[in-house]
């Protein structure tokens, strides 16, 4: 079975500060990992995936996130945070092989402070 | 280019009538996903569909559920009879199937449906 963990409900972070949303996850085999960004009323929007390769992976609107196998986590991060980016992120994660469908986390809610 | 397009956006009806949401996902497309979010339960993977036929359904809550996708451009969702506990908003996803890769998932904007 496969699982993802954010263990923090909210982050909140100052404009111009670097910020970073946790997740964690879980799978029998090789993890393929995505973040998505969600602002109120509106679908999930894809932020950026890991399939393989560089741990370090670059998305959209200056996020990235870094995979560490050893910890099994796939942070996300900003260097410098904007207002904009205030909204619900969720990790989710999917197996190599086998079931295709995502496994989301719960979610965590950035606010960001002018 | 389009996105997933999704109808209705806002539904509301009472408890005890057919429910029927719809899905149009991207062109090229050949897998659908369809999701539940509440803010008990978070988001909730319902069902999936490659290429028209129906994978995964070990999401949809009951009988009262159903789903179908007659062709690639179109799937549509269905509860009957609803009920207060079915509120929630009703996602619709799509991505395509490509060898050798792993594509994202496309979201609609969802359905926003409450059974009074």
């Amino acid at each position: 079975a496969q699982s993802v963990a954010q263990p923090e409900d909210q982050v909140n972070v100052a404009e111009g500060n670097p910020l970073t949303v946790k997740c964690t996850y879980s799978v029998s085999g090789n993890p393929y990992l995505f973040w998505y960004v969600q602002y109120p009323n509106r679908g999930l929007q894809f932020l950026l995936k890991y399939i393989t390769g560089d741990n370090l992976v670059k998305g959209s609107y200056g996020f990235e996130a870094e995979f560490n196998k050893s910890q099994t986590s796939f942070h996300l991060k900003k260097p410098s945070a904007l207002v904009s980016d205030s909204a619900l992120y969720f990790c989710a994660v999917r197996e190599d092989t086998g079931r295709r469908a995502l496994t989301f986390g719960s979610g965590t809610r950035l606010q960001v402070q002018p | 280019d389009a996105g997933v397009i999704q109808s209705p956006r806002h539904e509301v009806t009472e408890m005890g009538q057919e429910v029927t949401l719809r899905c149009k996902p991207i062109s090229g497309h050949n897998s659908l996903f369809w999701y539940r979010q509440t803010m008990m339960r978070g988001l909730e993977l319902l069902i999936y569909f490659n290429n028209n036929v129906p994978i995964d359904d070990s999401g949809m809550p009951e009988d009262r559920f159903s789903a179908k996708m007659p062709n690639a451009s179109f799937s549509t969702l269905k509860i009957q009879p609803s009920e207060p506990r079915d509120s929630a908003v009703y996602f619709c996803a799509s991505s395509s199937i490509v060898q050798g890769g792993v594509q994202p998932q496309h979201f609609g904007d969802g359905t926003r449906l409450s059974i009074l």
